[in-house]
């Protein structure tokens, strides 16, 4: 496999449950990010991991629950989410240091809260 | 706080016009990102421009850098089905990708 990868590529969870969304990248890059895309309104920015220590956390609820293990592998740890936690999650990586400014993305998870 | 904004939000042509995406800040930039987004999908890097003026082209579409790097023209000839899709730029700054602003997206409708 080659780029971004992020399982599952569709969730629907209740808002009692306990999930955890995936995304491995095979670029070599040190730096990992979660972004939020929901309906109409731009990218928004979660969580940045730079050589695999968190570097940012846009005042994301704690109800999100980031995890980064290693340079090549991010987690996003789900537990009592809401209704409007529903939408495209998405992972990126580049490489820090090198002036380059380009993210490259996963495909994506489409998350549904019922 | 940086901004970007894309016009127009939503368009839909016929197979073989020309159309033209805009994307406009006030804010300076050390360069600037042209994704192109499908449906179900993750954004996919169309290219990056960096120095003020730049044009870059890829087949049909010309990007241009604006030359005070605080906006950005996609300019697409001939349009086709394949091109359909959501256009998002950004912008990055001093840190790089860890501070990409993106700008909303425009959705483009390409009809056979």
């Amino acid at each position: 496999e080659t780029g971004v990868t992020q399982t599952p590529r569709h969730l629907v969870m209740g808002m009692t449950n306990k999930k955890s969304l995936k995304c491995e990248q095979h670029l070599g890059h040190n730096a990992m990010y979660w972004y939020k895309q929901s309906a109409k309104k731009p990218l928004e920015l979660m969580f940045v991991y730079s050589l695999e220590e968190r570097v940012e956390n846009n005042s994301v609820p704690s109800r999100f629950s980031p995890e980064c293990p290693n340079s090549s592998h991010l987690f996003l740890h789900l537990h009592t989410l809401q209704p409007e936690d529903s939408a495209l999650y998405l992972c990126a990586s580049s490489q820090v240091g090198s002036g380059s400014t380009e993210a490259f993305f996963g495909q994506g998870t489409r998350l549904t809260v019922v | 706080t940086q901004l970007l904004e894309q016009s127009p939000q939503f368009l839909s042509i016929q197979e073989g016009e020309n159309l033209t995406v805009y994307c406009n800040s006030s804010s300076v930039f050390s360069s600037l990102q042209w994704y192109r987004q499908e449906p179900g999908e993750g954004p996919v890097l169309l290219v990056t421009v960096v120095t003020g003026g730049e044009v870059k082209k890829l087949k049909r579409l010309t990007f241009q850098f604006g030359d005070a790097r605080k906006d950005s023209s996609l300019h697409i000839t001939a349009a086709q089905p394949g091109d359909t899709g959501l256009y998002l730029c950004a912008g990055g700054g001093a840190r790089g990708a860890q501070k990409l602003v993106f700008g909303q997206g425009t959705r483009l409708t390409i009809n056979p």
